[in-house]
């Protein structure tokens, strides 16, 4: 039990374009979930807390407006990089937590061109 | 393991050695602390855990010490096998909405 997926598991597009990825509980529900970032060789970097049915909470330094983030649903929550830039190029990762567990998702490769 | 730049610190060992891996953490109020392997390409799976008022966890083949004193975190992998081969990192919980700080990672290779 407690599957999260992401869906694409890669996506390539290019600069200026818009990219949505989506998160979701397979087996659970989540009113809470989380999205990563993970530079080449670094270590995953926390972007925002997603809670379902209100605005996500953005950590320092994360623009709201270029990751929007929707958690419309107990089991979905998306990401939209807006107008992308191959400095976005990167690892992309969700969380969705049940009780005080957090299960991860297998990551988005998103290259932007 | 210590971050270098943007270089993994990485540590080999020979399978059926075992192995230890070393976390600092940074904040004196975390009460929750997790070991992730990550695989290329895939996304960080739960090894093992430990609460603050703990010291020592085992599982299958793994260890977690841990050390309040010098905020100091480590996994140790008996018998380590080729399919250990990862990267692996520790975690540490904020205590605020169950927030996950990461530590840097490293990476470990079996040699056969």
């Amino acid at each position: 039990g407690a599957v999260v997926s992401q869906h694409p598991s890669r996506v390539i597009c290019k600069s200026g374009t818009s990219v949505k990825i989506e998160c979701r509980s397979l087996d659970f529900q989540a009113t809470t979930m989380f999205w990563y970032r993970q530079f080449p060789k670094q270590s995953l970097m926390l972007m925002a807390t997603s809670n379902e049915g209100s605005k996500a909470t953005y950590e320092q330094g994360v623009e709201k407006d270029k990751f929007l983030i929707n958690h419309a649903s107990l089991t979905l929550s998306t990401l939209t990089v807006t107008s992308a830039h191959p400095e976005d190029s990167s690892f992309y990762i969700c969380s969705a937590r049940a009780d005080s567990w957090q299960y991860f998702g297998p990551g988005t490769r998103l290259t932007v061109l | 393991g210590e971050s270098v730049g943007l270089h993994l610190p990485t540590l080999s060992v020979q399978e059926g050695d075992n192995s230890i891996i070393n976390c600092a953490y940074s904040n004196s109020a975390s009460d929750y602390f997790i070991w992730y392997k990550q695989e290329s390409g895939k996304g960080p799976q739960f090894i093992i855990d430990i609460r603050s008022n703990m010291d020592k966890r085992q599982g299958q083949r793994v260890t977690v010490l841990l050390n309040k004193t010098v905020k100091h975190l480590s996994l140790q992998i008996a018998a380590t096998q080729p399919g250990d081969s990862a990267v692996y990192f520790c975690a540490e919980n904020t205590g605020t909405a169950s927030k996950l700080t990461f530590g840097t990672g490293t990476r470990l290779q079996v040699t056969l």
